[in-house]
């Protein structure tokens, strides 16, 4: 069974600090992996995803994220935060060949501080 | 293009209860799918339909729950009774295609319904 670990409950960074959100996953065979954004009273918003190809995958908002195969990671990255970007993220994994069944983490709270 | 809607946003029910939540997916979209977020923990997975379809109900926990999507539009969740453990925010998502792969399509999702049973 497939699992994903976001280690922190809670991030803060400053604005205009780089921010990064860690994930971790376990899965058997290639993992489709998931970045979703949750700001609040709204659902969950996709950011980006890794299928194949480049490692280093860009997305919405200004957002990237590095798969890391070796490490078995997929951090969220952002050069320079904004108060904006406070909300709660969550990292998926779909099973590669599966049927469609996301395995999030339990989420991480980001807070930019202006 | 209207997105993944759910009603209500928010329900308070008594145990014992039932209440039965909407989502409407994306025009178009023949798999819909329901998670589940229970007390700050992680959103995991109930069901996933590929039009009326049950493709997948492994995640359902109990035989309270009982999802329909008649004629493959719109979907119903049913929590019959309700108990306390029951509460949380129950999200509803839909795509494209039923395999993501390269040119497959990611889920969207709805804003959530939080259920709270009391």
């Amino acid at each position: 069974a497939q699992s994903v670990a976001q280690p922190e409950d809670q991030v803060n960074v400053a604005e205009g600090n780089p921010l990064t959100v860690k994930c971790t996953y376990s899965v058997s065979g290639n993992p489709y992996l998931f970045w979703y954004v949750q700001y609040p009273n709204r659902g969950l918003q996709f950011l980006l995803k890794y299928i194949t190809g480049d490692n280093l995958v860009k997305g919405s908002y200004g957002f990237e994220a590095e798969f890391n195969k070796s490490q078995t990671s997929f951090h969220l990255k952002k050069p320079s935060a904004l108060v904006s970007d406070s909300a709660l993220y969550f990292c998926a994994v779909e099973p590669s060949g599966s049927a469609r069944q996301l395995t999030f983490g339990s989420g991480t709270q980001l807070t930019v501080l202006p | 293009e209207a997105g993944v809607t759910q009603f209500p946003s928010h329900s308070v029910i008594e145990k014992g209860q039932t209440v039965t939540l909407r989502c409407d997916p994306i025009s178009g979209h023949d798999n819909l799918y329901w998670y589940r977020r229970v007390m700050g923990k992680e959103i995991k997975f109930l069901l996933h339909f590929v039009k009326e379809s049950k493709q997948d109900e492994s995640g359902m926990p109990n035989n309270r729950f009982l999802a329909e999507r008649t004629g493959g539009t719109y979907s119903t969740l049913k929590v019959q009774p309700a108990e306390l453990e029951d509460s949380g925010v129950y999200f509803c998502a839909s795509s494209q295609d039923t395999r993501v792969g390269p040119d497959g399509s990611e889920a969207f999702f709805g804003q959530g319904t939080r259920l709270t049973v009391v």
